[in-house]
């Protein structure tokens, strides 16, 4: 398996708290993304970088915040968490390159009551 | 913009058969990449195998192999002898030379019958 990592695994939080997903990659990949996977499975590319201090939103909007201040760390936040957040996030990473593969975390399944 | 579909939600296949999934993409590029990327059950997502838009041999990795017809847009897998391993979400994934980021099929959930 690739080696990028994510915590929490699971968890399940109340409304209106704030909560910060860590996603860490230790293959020294400068690209990094995270995805929303809905119920249904479909992945929505929510957020991205190039590297250090760079920062993008993907094609999904997401009310949550990101940050690349390491090359190998790529945390996600979410100021205050709604139900409407309930889903699982995927990490995911490559290199620059034509041909280069994006290799996944094991995803963080987030619900909020 | 590009688009993939997976037309098939979900599929089943006795094991040691032969099972072929479906995808057809959308697009005006034409130097792409195409991905398989299977999700087993609360495991990570890992790729398959891989095709270069400008290659006109199929990819094959072990029982693992495709039919990419370029002109038709389509992009099939298919699973060879099939394992109760090989049970999982399968995803279609496309991909712009000029480009990093990956544009997911829906998905299709294969399932294999001991």
């Amino acid at each position: 398996e690739a080696d990028i990592y994510q915590t929490p695994r699971y968890l399940v939080i109340g409304t209106g708290k704030k909560i910060t997903l860590e996603c860490s990659q230790t293959m020294g990949h400068d690209k990094m993304y995270w995805y929303q996977q809905d119920p249904g499975m479909e992945l929505h590319l929510i957020h991205y970088s190039y590297g250090v201090n760079s920062t993008e939103k993907g094609d999904l909007s997401s009310e949550s915040t990101v940050s690349r201040i390491r090359t190998e760390h790529f945390p996600l936040t979410l100021e205050s968490a709604r139900p409407s957040h309930t889903s699982q996030y995927l990490c995911a990473s490559t290199m620059s390159g034509y041909e280069a593969e994006q290799y996944f975390g094991p995803g963080t399944r987030l619900t909020v009551t | 913009a590009q688009t993939v579909t997976q037309s098939q939600p979900e599929m089943s296949v006795q094991e040691a058969e032969t099972v072929t999934l479906s995808c057809t993409y959308d697009t005006s590029e034409s130097d792409y990449y195409l991905f398989w990327y299977k999700q087993p059950p609360s495991r990570q997502m890992i790729l398959v195998i891989r095709q270069e838009a400008y290659k006109q041999q199929n990819a094959t990795e072990n029982r693992f192999s495709v039919n990419f017809q370029k002109a038709a847009k389509s992009f099939s897998l298919k699973i060879s002898d099939s394992q109760l391993g090989d049970a999982a979400m399968y995803f279609c994934a496309f991909k712009k030379s000029s480009g990093d980021k990956l544009t997911f099929g829906t998905g299709t959930r294969l399932a294999v019958r001991p």
